[in-house]
């Protein structure tokens, strides 16, 4: 069964830090892969996705991400936090291109220390 | 401005006593669907619909019932709703994941924060 796993619950970074927030999934072909940031009290903004050709996608707020094969991996970067990141982040999967359906993992929360 | 709302915003109820949460969209999105959001389980998928009268279970639709009779808007409706339902329900929308080679955002509106006691 296709599953999205976040195997960090809760992350603390200093502000400046550079941060890595780890996603591994299962799925049996190439998935659509996103990452979505949800603010206290916020609804689910989407950071970057990933569809085809390049592996190492670009998102809003200076966030990348890579996508790895190999490893079943799509991990999240920036290489210098900001107070404002403080927030919980989710890892999804579309699972298939003919259903809207995402698979989401449990979620990371980031706490930035200034 | 582009937007997918859901009214109330946060609610406290009694057990049994029948609600309806309310989600529209203006982006004239044929796809919208609902997703609670439990501590440690990430979000799950309760129905979806693909169109005007098509609505479809998803991972999690007991307890549950949707209706989709306009475009714009697609209630949430517990019947009898029971603590389990205790969640944060979170509405989405897209025009369809996948049409013309590319994909489609799924644009979620700002959740409804429900307790049941």
């Amino acid at each position: 069964a296709q599953s999205v796993t976040q195997p960090d619950i809760h992350i603390t970074v200093s502000e400046g830090a550079s941060l890595e927030l780890r996603c591994n999934y299962s799925y049996g072909a190439t998935p659509y892969l996103f990452w979505y940031v949800q603010s206290p009290g916020q609804g689910l903004q989407l950071l970057l996705k990933y569809f085809s050709g390049d592996t190492l996608v670009q998102g809003i707020k200076g966030f990348e991400a890579e996508f790895k094969r190999s490893q079943s991996s799509f991990n999240l970067r920036k290489p210098s936090v900001h107070w404002s990141d403080a927030a919980e982040y989710f890892c999804a999967l579309n699972e298939a291109y003919n259903t809207d359906k995402l698979i989401f993992g449990t979620g990371t929360r980031l706490q930035v220390f200034p | 401005e582009a937007q997918v709302t859901q009214n109330p915003r946060y609610l406290i109820t009694v057990t049994g006593k029948k609600l309806t949460v309310t989600c529209s969209q203006n982006m004239n999105h044929e796809y919208m669907s609902w997703y609670r959001q439990d501590p440690g389980l990430g979000l799950r998928q309760i129905y979806y619909s693909m169109n005007v009268e098509v609505t479809d279970k998803g991972d999690v639709p007991e307890g549950y019932k949707v209706s989709r009779k306009e475009k714009r808007n697609f209630p949430l409706i517990l019947e009898s709703p029971s603590p389990n339902q205790t969640s944060l329900y979170f509405c989405a929308s897209s025009s369809g994941t996948y049409s013309g080679g590319s994909y489609n955002e799924q644009f979620f509106g700002p959740g409804t924060r429900l307790t049941v006691l």
